[in-house]
């Protein structure tokens, strides 16, 4: 199965300022990459897929790049309702798809 | 509004076995493949299975494999969950999904699976 690591684990950001976090593929996943959003008490909720498409709805704020085996997801500039652990996803042609242990975004 | 909504999920003894269910409304439930994700407390998401839009493809994570089994009803727009031969390691809620494109674009609110003695 391919492995999804994320980093960092934790990450502490000022409101407006960046944030960013990474994940990478232990094999190449072209393109086949969503990052969702999970609240507290809350199912995930799709934010990017294909790598870099907005979901229908997600603020422009939110933007994802990278292909192969490296990604990032970029929060231009952190709002208090961002708070959030977020999770990346691989979806390759072949079954089980695999997701990344989290990211937790919190104020600094 | 798309609406998946989870049930069946119960306190079960390991070897024990359980049905979840997942009716989905306002939704071309038939024209997508469903899947079914869980997350044990404290963990990130793992998907377990998914079906095709006929059921006549399904794919399974290799630790549920001959365990658990994913079908679907499309006249009654309801996907289903059968697991068998639980292990306190199937702890978790269990989240009914629709796949787009394989993005998994829609989740229900989840049902608790708790196994344990």
């Amino acid at each position: 199965d391919i492995v999804m690591t994320q980093s960092p684990d934790f990450l502490a950001v000022s409101l407006g300022e960046r944030a960013t976090i990474n994940c990478k593929s232990s094999q190449s996943v072209s393109h086949n990459l969503a990052w969702y959003q999970q609240k507290p008490g809350q199912p995930p909720k799709l934010l990017i897929y294909w790598a870099s498409t907005r979901e229908f709805g997600v603020p422009d704020r939110f933007s994802g790049s990278g292909s192969g085996t490296d990604f990032t997801l970029t929060i231009s500039s952190l709002q208090a309702e961002d708070v959030a652990i977020y999770y990346c996803q691989q979806y390759t042609s072949d079954p089980p798809w695999t997701f990344g242990q989290g990211t937790k975004v919190e104020i600094k | 509004e798309v609406q998946l909504v989870e049930s069946g999920g119960a306190l079960v003894q390991p070897g024990g076995s359980l049905r979840l269910s997942c009716a989905a409304s306002r939704l071309i439930f038939s024209g997508y493949w469903m899947s079914w994700v869980r997350q044990a407390p404290g963990r990130g998401p793992e998907w377990v299975a998914n079906i095709k839009q006929d059921g006549a493809e399904k794919h399974y994570v290799g630790s549920v494999k001959g365990r658990f089994t994913i079908s679907r009803d499309n006249a009654k727009n309801s996907l289903y969950l059968q697991m068998d031969s639980l292990r306190v390691e199937d702890t978790a809620v269990y989240y009914c999904t629709r796949e787009r494109s394989r993005a998994l674009d829609y989740w229900g609110q989840g049902t608790l699976v708790t196994v344990s003695s």
